[in-house]
């Protein structure tokens, strides 16, 4: 069975502050696809980044930065100096090759100025 | 460029009610369709998908069900709403031959009362 678990539900930052932000998988597919989604409070999900179980390099996206491990199953995001524009839920999310995409509960991330 | 729309944006429906919801996708041709459901600090929860007109798979049993008409157009329903339908309704879509990101529309909030 294919999971994505966000253990932290909610956290809070100081502007500034670097913020990493946990995603465990479990799939016994050696093939899949990983998601990071951002949802603002307006509702609509933003696609963030999406990484095959081939391709293990991290990436930069300016203060964006992901962190895939096979090893431990986990595919962490940081952001760092964080912003108040960096509030909102982000989704990890799994896909094995079919049109099924497990997500995460996400982790709301509050980022106080 | 593509656009998703959804409408309503929001909606209160008394038990026992009617239901449905609009979802159009302009830009693109024979995406993938998929409507999600989000509970109040959960994760997503794939309700249908379609990968052609009149072609409808579904996830979860339950009184919704979905029909798509149109290449771009995807319709979510039910003839008698229960309390546990409240939620944050998604439609999305994606390039067909997946698994790519996921394009969302702005959602749309059912309260059932």
């Amino acid at each position: 069975a294919q999971k994505v678990t966000q253990a932290q539900t909610e956290i809070s930052v100081v502007e500034k502050e670097d913020v990493t932000l946990d995603c465990v998988y479990e799939t016994r597919d050696t093939t899949y696809y990983l998601f990071w989604y951002k949802q603002p409070p307006s509702g609509e999900l933003v696609f963030l980044i999406r990484r095959n179980s081939f391709d293990e390099q991290n990436e930069i996206s300016g203060r964006y930065s992901w962190n895939f491990q096979k090893s431990t199953s986990s595919f962490n995001f940081t952001i760092t100096a964080s912003q108040v524009v960096d509030s909102a839920v982000y989704f990890c999310a799994l896909n094995t090759g079919g049109f099924k995409t497990i997500f995460g509960a996400g982790t709301r991330l509050f980022v106080k100025a | 460029s593509q656009t998703i729309h959804q409408w309503p944006a929001t909606l209160v429906q008394p038990v026992g009610s009617p239901l449905s919801l609009e979802c159009t996708v302009e830009g693109t041709s024979n995406p993938n369709l998929y409507w999600y459901r989000q509970a109040a600090g959960r994760g997503l929860q794939l309700l249908f998908y379609s990968v052609g007109i009149g072609q409808i798979s579904s996830e979860v049993p339950q009184n919704l069900s979905a029909s798509r008409p149109q290449d771009r157009q995807f319709i979510l329903s039910s003839k008698k709403l229960l309390l546990s339908d409240s939620g944050f309704y998604l439609c999305a879509w994606d390039i067909a031959g997946g698994p790519g990101e996921q394009f969302f529309g702005p959602g749309t909030r059912l309260t059932v009362l």
